[in-house]
């Protein structure tokens, strides 16, 4: 299994720009989850999904989209890149029930200029 | 949302000394709690898990102590390692919510 795959690793954007953070899972998890880390703080969570065809709002989903076709797959979609959107973004999937833990992937470093 | 805190932002610990995180939780419905490892340039990883119905549990030169009196999450870590050196998160799910996560430790430890 390869678990939970981000990418790209790494992108610069210009402000006003446009782009999609891919994230992909093999474990067959329902739920799955978007989240940004800004420079020595906390996760804080953009957008959930807790099966197919079904996505939420988290704590911080302003400027940002997502879509579920699939189990699978659990795209990010910045419209208009601001320099706010400068962050670590990390997906994470896990498995139905309230006792299991994430699995995280490895991030993408987003940089907005 | 949720407050989930850690009472100190970073810790230096010698090679061999034991570590210990300490970790606030604000709501009493709170039922399972993780603490990851997250290492720089890197996800956070599993280290180590506690329901609420335990006080302690016990890992590969990992504890974790729950105390729900005073809503507290405590990571021990024995013989500590350079390898240990990252950033450590508490998290604490409510039943039927997703995780919260604190800000984290930076643990360094110094050879």
């Amino acid at each position: 299994n390869a678990g939970v795959t981000q990418t790209p690793k790494f992108r610069i954007l210009k402000i006003g720009q446009s782009m999609t953070l891919q994230c992909t899972q093999d474990m067959n998890h329902n739920y799955m989850y978007w989240y940004r880390q800004d420079p020595g703080m906390g996760l804080k969570l953009i957008y959930y999904s807790v099966g197919a065809g079904i996505t939420d709002k988290g704590e911080v989903p302003n400027g940002y989209n997502v879509s579920r076709s699939t189990t699978e797959d659990f795209p990010l979609r910045l419209e208009l890149a601001a320099p706010s959107q400068t962050s670590v973004y990390f997906c994470a999937s896990r498995s139905t029930g309230d006792n299991y833990g994430y699995t995280f992937g490895s991030g993408t470093r987003l940089t907005v200029v | 949302g949720e407050s989930v805190g850690l009472h100190l932002p970073t810790l230096s610990v010698q090679e061999g000394d034991n570590s210990i995180i300490n970790c606030a939780y604000s709501n009493s419905a709170s039922d399972y709690f993780i603490w990851y490892k997250q290492e720089s340039g890197k996800g956070p990883q599993f280290i180590i898990d506690i329901r609420s119905n335990m006080d302690k549990r016990q890992g590969q030169r990992v504890t974790v102590l729950l105390n729900k009196t005073v809503k507290h999450l405590s990571l021990q870590i024995a013989a500590t390692q350079p390898g240990d050196s990252a950033v450590y998160f508490c998290a604490e799910n409510i039943p039927g919510n997703q995780f919260y996560f604190g800000t984290g430790t930076s643990l360094t430890v110094i050879p």
